[in-house]
């Protein structure tokens, strides 16, 4: 079963449309965090948020918001009023004790959104 | 902010050669370093963790032997592909959490290098 699940492969929306990212995820830990990356087609990982599993408060930063529900295991993404440069591939990563003195930091497979002008 | 440079960017080379990849943090000292495989429009899968000083650990179904890594400081660790075939093509990433000392705080955004295309003919 996957940790980290991403039900939308690809997105496609017009600019100024707002778009919603899912990702529900799986742990047994009472400890653990949740991750937003960004991945433009240049490749470079890009950090965009990050939620511990005792913080439940939903956070808004400019036109991206997320919501974070425990009792769903969901941590959605949304993007408001969209642009083109927004286009790119958005992992959901969950960070999970793996043992010895690490943490480790399990992908979803990403959605690809693509917003057209 | 923290920085981790990745170093090539990009390698085309012969079957059979082997290449290596270097990780460096550039302001910031970690102890622990992580590299990922990233396949065409598919996720980052992790293949091992990097431990400055000790052996890394691998994931399961990653041939040790295959992937050489060595973490021989606390800002630099390298990834050996050895005697590469068309099959070990790929996006290799290189990833670290700018804390220090033992453990990484599961909470630490990882800071990830640019990136090393790997193409093998």
């Amino acid at each position: 079963a996957q940790k980290v699940t991403q039900a939308q492969t690809e997105i496609s929306v017009v600019e100024k449309e707002d778009v919603t990212l899912d990702c529900v995820y799986e742990t047994r830990d009472t400890t653990y965090y949740l991750f937003w990356y960004k991945q433009p087609p240049s490749g470079e990982l890009v950090f965009l948020i990050r939620r511990n599993s005792f913080d439940e408060q939903n956070e808004i930063s400019g036109r991206y918001s997320w919501n974070f529900q425990k009792s769903t295991s969901s941590f959605n993404f949304t993007i408001t009023a969209s642009q083109v440069v927004d286009s790119a591939v958005y992992f959901c990563a969950l960070s999970e004790w793996g043992g010895g003195s690490n943490y480790k930091l399990t992908f979803g497979k990403g959605t690809l959104l693509t917003v057209n002008p | 902010g923290a920085v981790v440079s990745q170093h090539p960017s990009r390698v085309i080379c012969k079957s059979g050669t082997s290449v290596k990849i270097e990780c460096r943090s550039l302001d910031f000292q970690a102890t622990t370093m992580f590299w990922y495989r990233q396949f065409p429009k598919q996720s980052l899968m992790l293949m091992a963790t990097s431990n400055e000083g000790s052996k890394a650990t691998y994931e399961q179904g990653v041939e040790k032997d295959k992937f050489l890594i060595n973490h021989a400081s606390l800002t630099l660790s390298t990834l050996t592909v050895t005697s590469a075939h068309p099959e070990d093509s790929s996006f290799y990433i290189c990833s670290a959490p700018a804390v220090t000392g033992g453990g990484v705080m599961g909470n630490q955004p990882q800071h990830f290098g640019d990136g090393t295309r790997l193409s093998i003919l």
